[in-house]
């Protein structure tokens, strides 16, 4: 199964844009990105995914780089309510659609 | 409904005990997964279900995990006899099409004491 890397945590004032950096090198040619936060307490909640093509949101914006091998999640402004841990997952096309996680990124917001 | 519904919210059972893990997808979805959320972030697939029907159960431990999604009935996952790693979050997610965005319920804390 392809792997992600993700920075454990990163920090980052309120009402400033957010870069999210993920790391897929050995990514696939069928397999999509996808982002999931999970706030405290509470499950995962989806925010976006693609394929290739840089993809927006209400949420939030993924670039994905022209080789594939890495993807940035972008929050445009956070709030503090974007606190959460954040995960780049690869989910296999064809596959039989289960995520696989990584560790995930904690996304602390400075008010 | 409009969201997943999982209870109970926190189970509490002593070492050797079953425990019943339940999850209400919603209206519509076709498809329901679990996870085990065991260290604070790490997740991991146990099984899904397209309708009543397995479509993946290749992270369940099967000698003493079992689960259910019966048709008008909120789906289940079952631990006979539950050992002290079973301490977990588990969570259940559905989705409407298989590999779209899945939906997760708030999850069951389960404690083996």
């Amino acid at each position: 199964d392809a792997k992600t890397t993700q920075p454990n945590s990163m920090e980052s004032n309120e009402e400033e844009p957010v870069h999210l950096p993920c790391n897929h090198s050995t990514i696939s040619g069928t397999d999509y990105i996808h982002w999931y936060r999970q706030l405290p307490s509470q499950g995962p909640e989806y925010v976006i995914h693609g394929l290739t093509s840089n993809v927006n949101n209400r949420m939030a914006s993924l670039a994905i780089a022209e080789d594939r091998k890495s993807s940035t999640l972008i929050l445009h402004r956070a709030t503090l309510r974007d606190a959460a841990v954040y995960y780049c997952i690869l989910r296999a096309r064809g596959s039989n659609y289960q995520l696989i996680w990584g560790a995930g990124t904690k996304l602390i917001i400075k008010p | 409904g409009e969201e997943v519904a999982q209870t109970p919210k926190h189970l509490v059972r002593g070492e050797g005990q079953k425990a019943k893990l339940y999850c209400a997808p919603i209206k519509g979805h076709s498809y329901v997964f679990w996870y085990q959320q065991v260290l604070k972030n790490e997740f991991k697939f146990l099984i899904s279900f397209q309708n009543e029907n397995v479509f993946d159960e290749t992270g369940m431990p099967k000698e003493r995990f079992s689960a259910k999604c019966l048709p008008n009935s909120p789906c289940s996952l079952e631990i006979q006899a539950t050992k002290l790693e079973d301490s977990a979050v588990y969570f259940c997610a559905s989705s409407r099409v298989r590999g779209t965005e899945a939906f997760f319920g708030q999850g069951t804390r389960l404690t083996v004491v």
